[in-house]
């Protein structure tokens, strides 16, 4: 079964801090696709990044950053001087290899981060 | 990009009623349709998958003759919430698969149940 688990409930930094927002995933695939969501209190999922099991390369985007390591499961984000805008709900999210079709996204519990001026 | 539109965004309905929750795919053919249910605090519960022309398939533990899934067309996917409760109310969100874009959401219906 697969499964996706956020461990961190909520994170609570001061604005300019550095934040870790831990994702740990279990799959029986050997292709796979992790993804990383933000969820601002309007309601809609902005899509952040999308890695396939294939590609443990870091990877960066401004102040966002991500860390992909298949031998410990993980996939963590971490956000460089974080700002209020930042504020949020993040989901990690996992869907199967696409053979032919679309695998459901299953999601972890989310983490919500809020950024204090 | 790819852009899914839902609609409504926000519904208030009356206990026994039904509502329908529209999403649309508007520069993609969306092959696959995901529907998803969010209660307050909670992470985004998959409720079924439904592909262009055949019936949905639902996750364990949600009523299919209760949310009834349409996707005639691989434009168009609706979620019919048929005789709503109050424990119906909660954010329903749908996401469109197709040719290369991955997972498209929607922005969301928050339905409430009175």
């Amino acid at each position: 079964a697969q499964k996706v688990t956020q461990a961190q409930t909520e994170i609570s930094v001061v604005e300019k801090e550095d934040v870790t927002l831990d994702c740990v995933y279990e799959t029986r695939d050997t292709t796979y696709y992790l993804f990383w969501y933000k969820q601002p209190p309007s309601g809609e999922l902005v899509f952040l990044i999308r890695r396939n099991s294939f590609d443990e390369q870091n990877e960066i985007s401004g102040r966002y950053s991500w860390n992909f390591q298949k031998s410990t499961s993980s996939f963590n984000f971490t956000i460089t001087a974080s700002q209020v805008v930042d504020s949020a709900v993040y989901f990690c999210a996992l869907s199967g290899g696409l053979s032919g079709g679309y695998n459901k996204l299953i999601f972890g519990a989310g983490t919500r981060l809020a950024v204090h001026p | 990009g790819a852009v899914v539109s839902q609609h409504p965004s926000w519904v208030i309905c009356k206990s026994g009623t039904s509502v329908k929750i529209e999403c649309r795919s508007l520069d993609f053919q969306a092959t696959t349709m995901f529907w998803y249910r969010q209660f307050p605090k909670q992470s985004l519960m998959l409720m079924a998958t439904s592909n262009e022309g055949s019936k949905a398939t639902y996750e364990q533990g949600v009523e299919k003759d209760k949310f009834l899934i349409n996707h005639a067309s691989l434009t168009l996917s609706t979620l019919t919430v048929t005789s709503a409760h109050p424990e119906d109310s909660s954010f329903y969100i749908c996401s469109a698969s197709g040719e290369s874009y991955g997972y498209t959401f929607g922005s969301g219906t928050r339905l409430t149940v009175v």
